[in-house]
């Protein structure tokens, strides 16, 4: 079946340093994923995408890239700020059913101190 | 535009009680569904409405949950009777077509006493 695990959390960092999350993901095919973020109080917002292999998905000083060859898509920044805290979700969704019924992973909390 | 709005935002009911939930769409969104995070697990998918109809409701957990969206509008979800493992929050989302991205909302906080 399809899966998504992705580091467990939580994270803390200072602000401007380097922040990976791993994700890696089992799926059948070939497909899309995604990271969300969810602010304090608020829902879920899409923060970048990827629909194929070696596609680069960037937004907000975030990127991720599609590795189909380590079925990954880690998300990285070279320097957090504080309103960077939040929880990121990464996701898949399968090709075969569209683009809408996503599997998550189980969420990374992070934290920006100043 | 106006966002996905669900109320309440946060309900607390005793076991046993009957709770029910509710979504606004984006206006113009035929696509809905909800979506549920359980105790700081994996955020799973519930059920997918196309206007009125029930595309795909595969992750309701089991007949305790009814979701309903009459119209074609709002949808409700109604869990009746509530049990402990009911907790979590509950995430609507909505997209204009099948495969353009998920607007969410806020989400609804259930606990279950």
């Amino acid at each position: 079946g399809n899966s998504v695990t992705q580091m467990e959390g939580p994270v803390t960092l200072s602000e401007e340093a380097f922040l990976t999350i791993n994700c890696t993901y089992t799926a059948t095919g070939y497909p899309s994923l995604f990271w969300y973020v969810q602010y304090p109080g608020e829902g879920l917002q899409l923060l970048l995408k990827a629909t194929k292999a070696d596609d680069k998905g960037s937004n907000k000083g975030f990127e991720a890239t599609y590795r189909k060859e380590t079925t990954s898509f880690h998300l990285e920044k070279g320097s957090v700020q504080v309103s960077d805290s939040a929880v990121y979700f990464c996701s898949l969704a399968p090709r075969i059913q569209g683009a809408q019924k996503l599997v998550f992973g189980q969420g990374t909390r992070l934290t920006i101190n100043p | 535009e106006a966002g996905v709005t669900q109320f309440p935002s946060h309900s607390v009911i005793e076991k046993g009680q009957t709770v029910t939930l509710r979504c606004d769409p984006i206006s113009g969104h035929d696509n809905l569904y909800w979506y549920r995070r359980v105790m700081g697990k994996e955020i799973k998918f519930l059920l997918h409405f196309v206007k009125e109809s029930k595309q795909d409701e595969s992750g309701m957990p089991n007949n305790r949950f009814l979701a309903e969206r009459t119209g074609g509008t709002y949808s409700t979800l109604k869990v009746q009777p509530a049990e402990l493992e009911d907790s979590g929050v509950y995430f609507c989302a909505s997209s204009q077509d099948p495969v353009s991205p998920l607007h969410f909302g806020n989400g609804t906080r259930l606990t279950v006493t």
